[in-house]
């Protein structure tokens, strides 16, 4: 089954520090990957997709995502984080069962300290 | 440009009584998705829609029914309201020209069942 994984339940850093949110992801054929982020009280906002090509993508609100096809992995990372950084952050796989659908992992808390 | 749109934001139901959660897009996107969020869980598919008059069930549809008479609306309904069924709910819309679409999302449903 095609599926992502989010080891870290949270994740804390300090303001200006850089961060990195983890994810693996375990599928067959070609991976589509994603990352969305909700701030409270929000539903899910997209911030960046790979789908082929560079594997360093660059995304919203200064996020960018590194593909690494070996390590079976996409980890989110900012050089400098931000306060306002605080939220739910979700990796998910996009696949194809006749229909296209996110499959979701369970989410990271990300606290950045002032 | 408003997108995804659900009502009502919170709701408190007792045991046994239905509901219907309504959500309605304006991009005239063809796939809409129901899903609800758990701590801890991540994101379940309910169901799902390709189209008007076409809907299927997700992963967990136990409980719920949907309708698409429209591109635009995309209901969801609980008929004998059950604890279980406590969480949020998300809907979303996915363009289906080209592939690995990104999905836009509502604010959410707060539902809790006493």
């Amino acid at each position: 089954a095609q599926s992502v994984a989010q080891p870290e339940d949270q994740v804390n850093v300090a303001e200006g520090n850089p961060l990195t949110v983890k994810c693996t992801y375990s599928v067959s054929g070609n991976p589509y990957l994603f990352w969305y982020v909700q701030y409270p009280n929000r539903g899910l906002q997209f911030l960046l997709k790979y789908i082929t090509g560079d594997n360093l993508v660059k995304g919203s609100y200064g996020f960018e995502a590194e593909f690494n096809k070996s390590q079976t992995s996409f980890h989110l990372k900012k050089p400098s984080a931000l306060v306002s950084d605080s939220a739910l952050y979700f990796c998910a796989v996009s696949v194809n069962t006749g229909f296209q659908k996110l499959v979701f992992g369970t989410g990271t808390r990300l606290l950045v300290s002032p | 440009n408003a997108g995804v749109t659900q009502t009502p934001k919170f709701r408190i139901l007792k045991i046994g009584q239905s509901m219907t959660l309504q959500c309605t897009q304006d991009m005239n996107h063809n796939y809409m998705y129901w899903y609800r969020q758990d701590p801890g869980m991540g994101l379940k598919l309910i169901y799902y829609s390709v189209g008007a008059g076409i809907t299927d069930k997700g992963e967990v549809p136990n409980g719920y029914n949907v309708s698409r008479s429209t591109t635009e609306d995309f209901p969801l309904r609980l008929e004998l309201a059950a604890p279980s069924q406590t969480s949020v709910y998300f809907c979303a819309s996915r363009n289906d020209q080209g592939k690995h679409t990104e999905a836009f999302f509502g604010q959410g449903t707060r539902l809790t069942v006493v």
